[in-house]
């Protein structure tokens, strides 16, 4: 199975500030998805955003973006101004033909964010 | 409203006990999945089913069995060979098997062996 790799199990941000989540993954596909998903205290899971490899140009969504290093195999989340509704468990998946087109989720970060 | 169901949203089970969680979803997905979260675990694949009557393993199917008879059904029995059941279920969605689908997820099921 593909790996996806979280090395942050917890950060911390300052609200109205700018926090990067980090995010590694290893495959030997050439075409597949990212995805970045918020697990809320609620435990539902929410669909960030995403990034297909064949794109050269970083996904946005609002206050929400990527920096996608394919060749690096990289996918962090940054996070600006940051809200005191973003505190979540935070989510990095990868998705292609060889995972059986199921999501491979990482361990996750917990973000925590201050007042 | 469309959406993913599962339920029951908190399920106790004694030990020795088979017990079988629900997904039910409205959305006209192909595909659903299974997943289990355990603390500082992530979510880990049991298994999944691009279409109706056919399923494969995840990850860590051993000592659980799925059915994909509807489409829109889809539940999991955690059997008494699974040795540490406790753990949170979640089950998703998506329409077909492309990659680009996004992954609709229930609110999940709380499993606890008492």
């Amino acid at each position: 199975a593909q790996t996806v790799t979280q090395s942050q199990p917890e950060m911390s941000v300052q609200e109205a500030e700018t926090v990067t989540l980090s995010c590694t993954y290893d495959t030997s596909e050439s075409d597949y998805y990212l995805f970045w998903y918020k697990q809320p205290p609620s435990r539902q899971m929410i669909l960030v955003i995403r990034q297909e490899a064949y794109k050269q140009q970083n996904a946005t969504e609002n206050r929400f973006s990527v920096n996608f290093q394919k060749a690096a195999k990289s996918f962090s989340l940054k996070i600006s101004d940051s809200q005191l509704g973003d505190a979540a468990m935070y989510f990095c998946a990868y998705r292609s033909a060889d995972s059986g087109y199921a999501l491979n989720f990482g361990k996750g970060t917990s973000l925590l964010v201050t007042p | 409203d469309g959406g993913i169901t599962q339920s029951p949203k908190y399920l106790f089970r004694k030990e020795g006990q088979n017990v079988t969680l629900s997904c039910e979803q409205n959305l006209n997905h192909d595909a659903m999945y299974w997943y289990r979260q355990d603390p500082g675990q992530g979510l880990r694949l049991i298994y999944y089913s691009q279409i109706v009557n056919d399923f494969q393993k995840g990850d860590i199917a051993e000592g659980y069995s799925v059915s994909r008879e509807k489409k829109e059904s889809f539940p999991l029995t955690v059997t008494s060979a699974q040795k540490n059941p406790t753990a949170f279920y979640l089950c998703a969605s998506s329409m077909g098997t492309g990659i680009f689908a996004e992954a609709f997820f229930g609110q999940g099921t709380r499993l606890t062996v008492v």
